[in-house]
């Protein structure tokens, strides 16, 4: 069993649409949680991280990590074609252990 | 913001050469820098963690003499695969931290793309 699982999609969605990314892990270690993006050849931009269970809002992107389950979510509202990516979880055991281990991705693509 | 460059960008070898691939922080000291490979639909998975002036740390499974990691400066650390087989050709991709931000402050490269003929 991988240690973090994601649908790899692709997921295809209108414009405007709200989508809701997910992955699931098995390491209850595991304490910190980031949302990647990456565009196709490209390296993974940074889009949100969380610690700990919680929300976390930043414009049109909301992180959602609920430990209890191993789960975790990315939302984003008034999707636009700008936001056909991959997206990447990742997450870590904690401070000063800097090895993150991601997802396989979800491939979005938002269609006009 | 931090910048990671990568060069080259998209390399084709032979069978049996050696291929270097160079990871620079543009804008930061970076005193840990990670290297990464994805295959095709599959996650980056973490080959090595190299500490500026140390000897890199490999992960399970990668062969430190193929993978040759050199962490010479603050601002470049450069990844040689050694004796190149068709089946080493992916996307690696490096990023590197300052060591004094967050746990989640690696910055990416945007990768090198090898293809093994």
């Amino acid at each position: 069993q991988k240690e973090v699982e994601q649908d790899p999609g692709p997921l295809s969605v209108p414009e405007g649409a709200i989508v809701s990314l997910n992955c699931t892990y098995s390491n209850s270690a595991f304490q910190y949680f980031m949302w990647y993006r990456q565009y196709s050849r490209k390296g993974p931009e940074l889009l949100m991280y969380t610690y700990s269970s919680g929300n976390k809002e930043d414009g049109r992107f909301t992180a959602q990590v609920d430990k209890s389950s191993k789960y975790i979510s990315l939302f984003i509202r008034d999707s636009q074609p700008s936001d056909s990516a991959t997206y990447l979880c990742a997450m870590t055991r904690g401070t000063g252990f800097q090895k993150l281990v991601f997802g396989t991705g979800t491939r979005l693509l938002v269609s006009p | 913001g931090a910048v990671v460059s990568q060069h080259p960008s998209w390399v084709i070898c032979k069978s049996g050469t050696s291929v270097k691939i160079e990871c620079r922080s543009l804008d930061f000291q970076a005193t840990t820098m990670f290297w990464y490979r994805q295959f095709p639909k599959q996650s980056l998975m973490l080959m090595a963690t190299s500490n500026e002036g140390s000897k890199a740390t490999y992960e399970q499974g990668v062969e430190k003499d193929k993978f040759l990691i050199n962490h010479a400066s603050l601002t470049l650390s450069t990844l040689t695969v050694t004796s190149a087989h068709p089946e080493d050709s992916s996307f690696y991709i490096c990023s590197a931290s300052s060591g004094q931000g967050a746990i989640y402050e690696q910055y990416f490269g945007p990768g090198t793309r090898l293809t093994v003929t």
